[in-house]
């Protein structure tokens, strides 16, 4: 099962543009995370976000998590080429057992074209 | 090591094959998580070890699939009798928090099942 969806599934959009995507999710958790991929690589952490923050900056990112609508999203400001990847928001689900694990959504396809 | 390791990178066998896929961690994560993601999918959770102990394998599809780590660092996903539909990427990623914080990826075994 996957937790979270992201919203638009794809994006395109000229360099130096800033991109939106959101994630919505629908249980509680402790924390969101972001994470990108580029075509037939491995998945890179970029940013996360706590329950009780609303907001987080890690240099050309923006993200904003609201719980009460179990809703976040991830600005990416003058946005380059190289950012170019499949972007997925992950939520830490309360599993079985009670333990936590990370879920992740189908993910955002940003193309910024040069 | 420096990062995640994942082998083989790729593998390609055929139905009714059993294939292992080994995932070789950070030194020093004890959480270890499995995922399988499509085409244009998100990664999907199989399994998420805590040290030795599988903590969570509810997404596991079916039993032809297992997985160990016996000795708390390296693991092998074990697929039995293999299907078509098992083709996919096999992500493995390690982590040192719990609950899950950044979780690390490895480049994925790329599996296809002719």
């Amino acid at each position: 099962s996957q937790q979270g969806e992201e919203d638009p599934q794809a994006l395109s959009i000229q360099e130096g543009e800033n991109a939106t995507m959101n994630c919505s999710y629908k249980t509680s958790i402790n924390n969101l995370q972001w994470y990108r991929q580029n075509s037939g690589r491995g998945l890179v952490h970029l940013i996360l976000i706590r329950s009780n923050e609303r907001e987080k900056h890690s240099g050309r990112l923006r993200v904003t998590l609201d719980t009460s609508k179990k809703s976040s999203s991830l600005l990416i400001t003058a946005s380059r080429a190289a950012d170019t990847a499949s972007y997925f928001c992950a939520t830490d689900e309360r599993g079985a057992g009670s333990n936590y694990k990370l879920t992740f959504g189908k993910g955002t396809l940003l193309t910024v074209n040069p | 090591g420096a990062g995640v390791s994942q082998t083989p990178s790729n593998k390609v066998t055929e139905k009714g094959k059993y294939v292992e896929l080994r995932c070789d961690p950070i030194s020093g994560h004890t959480a270890l998580y499995w995922y399988r993601q499509s085409l244009g999918q998100g990664p999907e959770f199989l399994i998420y070890f805590q040290g030795t102990g599988a903590a969570d394998d509810s997404g596991l599809p079916n039993d032809r699939f297992f997985a160990v780590r016996p000795e708390g660092s390296v693991s092998t996903l074990k697929i039995q009798r293999t299907e078509r539909g098992d083709s996919a990427v096999y992500l493995c990623a390690s982590s040192k928090d719990y609950p899950p914080g950044e979780l690390f990826f490895g480049e994925g075994s790329r599996l296809t099942v002719l």
